[in-house]
């Protein structure tokens, strides 16, 4: 079982947007502005997408976004395209072990 | 270029031990948290072990504390992991992950390929 909760698909078609959702509780997600969101293709490894909540790697397009609210974080994908369709995990810093722990991973289609 | 190589992977049999290799490359290996995160067949991730630039703190998951060590060689540029006690639910693949900077606190920007590691007899 998984520290924090994600959906476990969620489906857009090409050009609209999607929001995937990762709830934790008042003691990682809501307690620190340490929220990474994950991109990861079938065999590959996971590739940051947002870190510190809204913050973008270099190399990453403004059509990723991230938020949050409380104990729930999200990350919205603007104009989706094929090569958006990936697993995507969140994580956050979590005070009682000192390391980040992780959603269970969303698999967003593009249909 | 950032790169990250892990390497030690293979078959070990239950109550057995492995030790993990990374080694980096591109930037100042010396002024980033290191990871090891790992990811069972068909399963999510989970963050096992982080070091300290200079090597002075470690922190685990409860599921390994005490039979897993976390180590860096900062002139060798490589962050080991000595697992020990080996179970059938350490299977997984395991990677290398580099904090991004000034963090410690997760927002792993840079990852190597991974290394699978099998416990079975």
């Amino acid at each position: 079982q998984s520290a924090l909760t994600q959906p476990p698909s969620a489906s857009g078609s090409p050009g609209q947007s999607v929001t995937i959702s990762c709830t934790g509780t008042s003691s990682d997600v809501g307690a620190y502005n340490y929220v990474s969101w994950y991109q990861q293709h079938p065999g590959k490894a996971p590739k940051l997408m947002i870190y510190e909540v809204n913050k973008h790697p270099s190399g990453i397009p403004d059509r990723f976004s991230g938020s949050k609210s409380g104990n729930t974080a999200s990350l919205t994908v603007s104009g989706l395209q094929a090569e958006d369709e990936a697993d995507y995990y969140c994580s956050s810093f979590a005070g009682s072990n000192n390391l980040a722990v992780f959603g269970g991973g969303t698999k967003l289609t593009v249909l | 270029e950032v790169h990250l190589v892990e390497s030690g992977g293979g078959l070990v049999q239950p109550g057995g031990s492995l030790r993990l290799s990374c080694a980096a490359s591109g930037f100042t290996f010396s002024d980033f948290w290191m990871n090891w995160v790992r990811q069972a067949p068909g399963k999510g991730l989970e963050c096992v072990a982080k070091i300290k630039q200079d090597g002075s703190q470690k922190d685990y998951v409860d599921s390994v504390r005490g039979r897993f060590t976390i180590s860096r060689d900062n002139a060798k540029n490589s962050v080991y992991l000595q697992m020990n006690s080996l179970r059938a639910e350490d299977t997984a693949v395991y990677y290398c992950a580099r904090d991004v900077p000034l963090s410690g606190r997760g927002g792993f920007d840079f990852w190597g390929p991974g290394t699978m590691v099998t416990v079975s007899s």
